[in-house]
Formats: structure tokens, sequence, C-alpha cells
């Protein structure tokens, strides 16, 4: 069964480092989104792209987010300066379609550990 | 910003019980809705989803209800298993995010069905 695959697992890094967390959406999805869970609460969007372009960001995807997908098969959050309130579980989702209209299928996920 | 609640953080059933999780929403503009199964270490999966048009879709063990005047949703899970013990996701999509997927989501039951 085709499965949206993120890597690494685990990260962790220093305050003020640059990270980036790869994600694979599966082949033929057009949509990808960003959700993270920070620890004890909900899940929360960042971030939709669709054709090489971010659709919707939320208020949390300020300057020092950005996502590309440089190739046709990966997809890519950047988080220029870590800060410590960045130390979430990181999701990478994609859909057929728009999610919202049909499902949107979740990475394992990353944790990110800001120190 | 609490748009979509999941007011009971955890529930214990007995195995081939009925389990019930509930979900309510605020936001008027949502118009398609959707649950959630989350193991640890997993991400979230996608159980079923609901259209506003609709008031109750079914799929196997898994019924969603939509009380779109009390702006309130269930998901009935008949009869539990105990693989069924998870944190399940209440998610919502607003209309205006229609080409975006974006979707909110609620905090979060956790169920626990007993052997």
């Amino acid at each position: 069964e085709p499965e949206v695959t993120q890597t690494p697992s685990h990260q962790v890094t220093q305050m003020g480092q640059e990270v980036i967390l790869r994600c694979v959406p599966i082949s033929n999805h057009l949509y990808f989104y960003w959700y993270r869970q920070i620890l004890g609460q909900k899940v929360e969007f960042l971030v939709s792209f669709y054709n090489n372009e971010i659709s919707e960001k939320s208020e949390i995807f300020d300057d020092q987010f950005s996502v590309e997908r440089p190739d046709g098969s990966n997809f890519t959050l950047k988080i220029r300066s870590t800060k410590l309130e960045d130390s979430a579980m990181y999701f990478c989702a994609s859909s057929e379609k728009v999610a919202g209209r049909t499902e949107a299928f979740f990475g394992q996920g990353t944790r990110l550990t800001v120190v | 910003d609490q748009q979509v609640k999941q007011n009971s953080p955890s529930l214990s059933v007995q195995e081939g019980r009925i389990s019930i999780l509930n979900c309510d929403y605020t936001n008027s503009m949502f118009d398609y809705f959707l649950w959630y199964k989350k193991y640890p270490a997993e991400g979230p999966t996608f159980l079923i989803s609901i259209s506003s048009i609709k008031d109750k879709n079914e799929d196997g063990r898994f019924t969603v209800f939509l009380n779109k005047s009390a702006k309130h949703l269930s998901l009935h899970i008949v009869p539990s298993q105990p693989g069924d013990s998870a944190v399940y996701f209440c998610a919502a999509s607003s209309i205006r995010s229609s080409n975006t997927g974006k979707l909110i989501f609620g905090q979060g039951t956790t169920l626990q069905v007993k052997p």
C-alpha cells in the first residue's frame, strides 16, 4: 500500500540552527501539506502546497519556514533558525485531490527537538 | 482557537461494546469532516469522512453521524475491538479552504478497548 515517508524520524538540533525535514509523498498525489503537533497539544496546520506554490499557510508559518518540492518526489520543510518552541512532531501529508474533499494521507512524522 | 473540540480526553469501553466519540465545532463554514486514528509513534490514519450534505456515513464497523444544527458529530465503532485502542482525532475543512485542503483538528480522544 502506498505511503508517505518522512526522514529523519528524529532530529535534534541546537537553537538557531537550520533544519530540513524531508518527505516523499504518495507518487500520484498532487497536494502536499505540513502539520505539526507540539507535545500534549492538537495537530496544527502549517502549510498546503499545490502546483509548486503555497496555497495556504497558517500564522505559525512565518518567514522562518519555507517549503520546496526540489524534484518530482521530495517535499521539504525548512526552518531557518530554530527556536525552542519549534520542538514538535512534524507530519507531512499528501492527497490526490484537495484534502477536506478527500482524505489526506499522513507520514509517520519527524520528531524535532531543539536544544 | 477552539473551532473543533473533543471534550472527552479519554474513553474506556469493553471489547464488543459500542464506542462513541464526540466532536463539536463552532465554525459554520465547515462543510467536510473527517476522523483520523493515531497510534503512538505513527502518523494519523484516515478512518471515515462525511460531507455536510449528509447526516450519516457508514463504513464497516465505523459510522459517523453529523448534526449540523447542533454543530456536532460523532463516531460510532461497533463492535469495539482491542486493536481500536488509539487516539481519535476529529478534523474539519472549511468552504474557504476548499481549494487548499487545510484541516482543523480537535484535541483528540484516547480510546481504550478492554478485552
